[in-house]
């Protein structure tokens, strides 16, 4: 059980667009710590695609954005590509316990 | 641009102690302002942060695993080790080095923030 929560899987045709979200409580996005994104294709490590809410790092295609309100947090991606299939997860702190790094348990994007 | 990998054996005997090294290259982790993290991911499953340590030595655990890690950080070799003893099965994985951009306030570096770059992954299993 994951402490943000994010929907297993989400799909769209190639050009819509889809949004995942992430939702997590008042000891971690709540609080206001900043929700970062990773993208992770098919065998290979987990790459950042969004920081600090909404910041793109060089590189990655401004079809890509992110948003957070209150408990949760969203990745948009615009312009669906085939190269997007892939497994999203989100990131944050939580203050609880002694404090600790914690992720979403991740969502799969299928482009149809 | 700054690179890590990770090396140590692929397998590893339950009730023993897994133990890897992330070599860094294009940057020195004496240089501050990072955290440098270990992450893994259980088969087919979401990635869970076991700790990270500044180049200083201060270190930060993952609550549910902090009795059995210890991470450390060899400036010298510009590397950094991770050891979890008295693994199980449950602790095969695959298991990826990456930096954490430092937070600091007042000038004080008070944890990590997101993970960027990452290591391409080493898969440990715990088998007898």
């Amino acid at each position: 059980q994951s402490v943000l929560t994010q929907p297993p899987s989400v799909s769209g045709a190639p050009g819509q667009r889809v949004t995942i979200s992430c939702t997590g409580s008042s000891s971690n996005i709540g609080a206001g710590y900043d929700v970062h994104w990773y993208q992770q294709l098919p065998g290979t490590a987990p790459k950042l695609l969004i920081y600090g809410n909404s910041n793109r790092p060089s590189g990655v295609p401004d079809r890509f954005s992110g948003s957070k309100s209150g408990t949760s947090a969203s990745l948009a991606i615009t312009g669906l590509q085939a190269e997007d299939e892939a497994d999203y997860y989100c990131q944050s702190y939580d203050s609880s316990l002694s404090g600790w790094e914690v992720f979403g348990g991740g969502t799969k994007l299928t482009v149809l | 641009q700054v690179q890590l990998q990770e090396s140590g054996p692929g397998l590893v005997k339950p009730s023993q102690t897994l133990s890897l090294t992330c070599t860094v290259s294009g940057g020195s982790i004496s240089s501050g302002g990072y955290y440098w993290s270990w992450i893994r991911q259980h088969p087919g499953k979401g990635l869970e942060w076991i700790g990270y340590i500044y180049y200083s030595g201060s270190t930060y655990y993952n609550p549910s695993l902090k009795s059995r890690v210890t991470i450390s950080v060899d400036t010298s070799k510009n590397q950094f080790s991770l050891k979890l003893s008295s693994v199980t099965a449950a602790d095969t994985a695959v298991y990826y080095c990456a930096r954490a951009s430092a937070i600091t306030i007042f000038g004080v570096v008070i944890r990590g923030n997101w993970f960027d770059p990452w290591g391409q992954g080493t898969l440990v299993t715990v088998s007898s």
